[in-house]
């Protein structure tokens, strides 16, 4: 069952702040975070595992929520360069690493 | 910076034909996936390959599709008969360990068309 995200669209300027969410109606193992550029592959953000855990790099970051089975991106400060569709992998149960089951993306748009 | 390549990046066919896309994985990965993407939709997982098998496939992943590793640097999505449904992006991923979570990283895609 693929994970639900949310919102499916936001209109930014730049240098605001967006949260994306993505929640699963399954236990959550892991947590792919990915961008996709029209026309484009996914690029890979981050990976969060099970614990709870937090991650950042630069002006994006994440959190992972076993419980609530949910992780959210923020993106602080957003750029031009941010735009984009962001998705949401899920990993399997064990964490082995076979299939990512993605949610059904968030159109980002940065406007100046 | 290591990335995975694959060929052709367009692919125009007729329905019923047979088409091969071809992905060359991160050397020393291990693990090999193909996705899909139709346009505007997300992307979809088709079939993970490990240690010359496949290891999981999707409900998309019918009898007419097949994948294979020819030699020790290619990985390929076969599709015997297309069909007008099959016209999408095919991504190819690869990751380097299992067991634990590991990133898997995208290739740029071949858009296949089926007319």
């Amino acid at each position: 069952q693929q994970p639900v995200q949310s919102p499916q669209a936001v209109i930014l300027r730049e240098g605001e702040d967006a949260v994306i969410n993505c929640s699963s109606s399954k236990a959550l193992y892991s947590v792919h975070w990915y961008r996709q550029k029209h026309g484009e592959a996914p690029v890979f953000l981050m990976i969060l595992l099970k614990g709870g855990e937090q991650k950042g790099h630069e002006k994006i970051s994440a959190s992972f929520n076993e419980k609530k089975q949910q992780s959210s991106l923020y993106l602080t400060a957003s750029q031009l360069s941010y735009s984009g569709t962001y998705f949401c992998g899920t990993g399997p149960r064990g964490g082995g690493n076979e299939k990512l089951t993605f949610g059904t993306g968030t159109r980002l748009t940065i406007i100046p | 910076e290591p990335e995975v390549t694959q060929t052709p990046s367009h692919q125009v066919t007729q329905m019923g034909q047979e088409v091969i896309l071809r992905c060359v994985p991160i050397s020393n990965h291990l693990y090999f996936y193909w996705y899909r993407q139709i346009l505007g939709q997300k992307v979809e997982f088709l079939v993970s390959f490990y240690n010359n098998e496949i290891s999981e496939k999707s409900e998309i992943f019918d009898d007419q599709f097949s994948v294979e590793r020819p030699d020790g640097s290619n990985f390929t999505l076969k599709i015997r008969s297309t069909k007008l449904e099959d016209s999408a992006m095919y991504f190819c991923a690869s990751s380097r360990t299992s067991g634990t979570p590991d990133t898997q990283y995208f290739g740029p895609g071949t858009r296949l068309t089926v007319l």
